[in-house]
């Protein structure tokens, strides 16, 4: 089993802060997911991502293959960000199951 | 875009009793399906996935059980619920595996 850790676990900043948030996972991976959860529950799929570097928006998403760690930015943060942000990572030999990291909770505040 | 519709919201069910979550999708065709349990303090879990009708595979064994009766219906249930069920489920769907995964907004189960 992919062991997938995040950090940190708990974020508190100041709106238009420059945000961090990381993943490692433990085995080799084909890709990798960046989800929000908002408070009422509800997931969206921010990123996907197997190389490189992705961006939309404010939210940046990069992974190092060699080194099993992907992070996950917010330029110019705002309070609507406050959220639980998860990474999930997949490979070839877990079929459909994705594995989970536990997720970092993000307040931003005014 | 993929639309998930998933209901009810909540739920609170008493031990023993049956349950029946169902889930269905817009947008797309012939979707992956997914039944993911995310309890309290934990991470997601995924519970059932189905590649088309009728097709349905467990990761974890339980006390739930899922059928896809149409291509973009997936169902969970269980006979008897037990005080561990208690927790968020959420539905998923993707267009192929290493797509981009699209969430229905859950329901809150909770068994007494």
């Amino acid at each position: 089993k992919n062991e997938v850790e995040q950090s940190p676990q708990n974020l508190t900043a100041q709106e238009g802060e420059f945000i961090t948030i990381n993943c490692s996972y433990s085995v080799g991976i084909s890709a990798l997911h960046w989800l929000q959860q908002h408070p009422g529950g509800g997931i969206v799929s921010l990123f996907m991502l197997s190389s490189g570097k992705k961006k939309h928006g404010r939210l940046i998403a990069t992974i190092n293959i060699q080194e099993k760690h992907s992070s996950l930015h917010i330029t110019a943060s705002h309070p609507r960000d406050s959220a639980v942000y998860i990474c999930a990572v997949s490979n070839s030999n877990s079929g459909y199951a994705l594995n989970f990291g536990k997720g970092t909770s993000l307040l931003v505040t005014p | 875009s993929q639309t998930i519709h998933q209901w009810p919201a909540t739920l609170v069910q008493p031990v023993g009793s049956p349950l029946s979550l169902e889930c269905t999708v817009e947008g797309t065709s012939n979707p992956n399906l997914y039944w993911y349990r995310q309890a309290a303090g934990r991470g997601l879990q995924l519970l059932f996935y189905s590649v088309g009708i009728g097709q349905i595979s467990s990761e974890v064994p339980q006390n739930l059980s899922a059928s896809r009766p149409q291509d973009r219906q997936f169902i969970l249930s269980s006979k008897k619920l037990l005080l561990s069920d208690s927790g968020f489920y959420l539905c998923a769907s993707d267009r192929g595996f290493h797509e981009k995964l699209f969430f229905g907004s859950g329901t809150q189960l909770s068994v007494l």
